[in-house]
């Protein structure tokens, strides 16, 4: 089916591991970001990327890794969790960037123990 | 810097009540766009609207109305007749000139409705 999934849905890991969270979005939007969901914050751009090869940072980078080979792929790496990166993170995907609607991924929610 | 601030932190309402959710943005672009998002309990993020600085026309659709006032720097959504399917967390966002690609979000209302 057409839209944007993200894997794994919940993950549970500990401090200094290193996960990798899934975004996959099957709509060839050129625009892709990832988000974190906490209480207080509502969400937090981390991530962003306008094409395959071409990212940039958001509003909390610290301790997040990406990458874009693909246009349908933008994989968020934890090089080393620590528990501030227990969160709710969403990806999400638009045809022409953050002017234009954005669609969101039903939510990873991952827990650094 | 771009800033949205939703003061409301929770509202209740008895089922059929209006509502109104309250948006207030601050932003030094010249264009500039609104949203609004839901959030319901099962957790997805469901778009609702886009409004583009340039637009000041309040737009209603259902049960749903938008009021955008650059004077007041102020993005409300009313919810009339509310029903239980209605109750979410609603988000209010930002976004700046093209190339700008940082989308910022407020904190949040939670709304309950009560039956």
């Amino acid at each position: 089916d057409a839209g944007i999934t993200q894997s794994p849905r919940y993950k549970i890991t500990e401090t200094g591991r290193q996960v990798t969270l899934m975004c996959h979005q099957t709509w060839s939007h050129s625009y892709m970001f990832w988000y974190r969901q906490d209480l207080g914050h509502g969400l937090r751009l981390i991530y962003y990327s306008a094409a395959a090869d071409i990212t940039d940072k958001g509003e909390v980078p610290d301790g997040y890794v990406v990458s874009r080979s693909k246009t349908e792929n933008f994989p968020l790496t934890l090089e080393s969790a620590t528990r501030s990166q227990t969160s709710v993170y969403f990806c999400a995907s638009s045809e022409i960037g953050a002017s234009m609607e954005q669609y969101f991924g039903p939510g990873t929610r991952l827990t650094v123990t | 810097a771009q800033k949205v601030t939703q003061a409301q932190t929770e509202i209740s309402v008895v089922e059929k009540e209006d509502v109104t959710l309250d948006c207030v943005y601050e932003t030094r672009d010249t264009t500039y766009y609104l949203f609004w998002y839901k959030q319901p309990p099962s957790g997805e993020l469901v778009f609702l609207i886009r409004r583009n600085s340039f637009d000041e026309q309040n737009e209603i659709s259902g049960r749903y109305s938008w009021n955008f006032q650059k004077s007041t720097s102020s993005f409300n959504f009313t919810i009339t007749a509310s029903q239980v399917v209605d109750s979410a967390v609603y988000f209010c966002a930002l976004s700046g000139n093209f190339g700008n690609e940082k989308l910022t979000f407020g904190t949040g209302t939670r709304l309950t409705i009560i039956p």
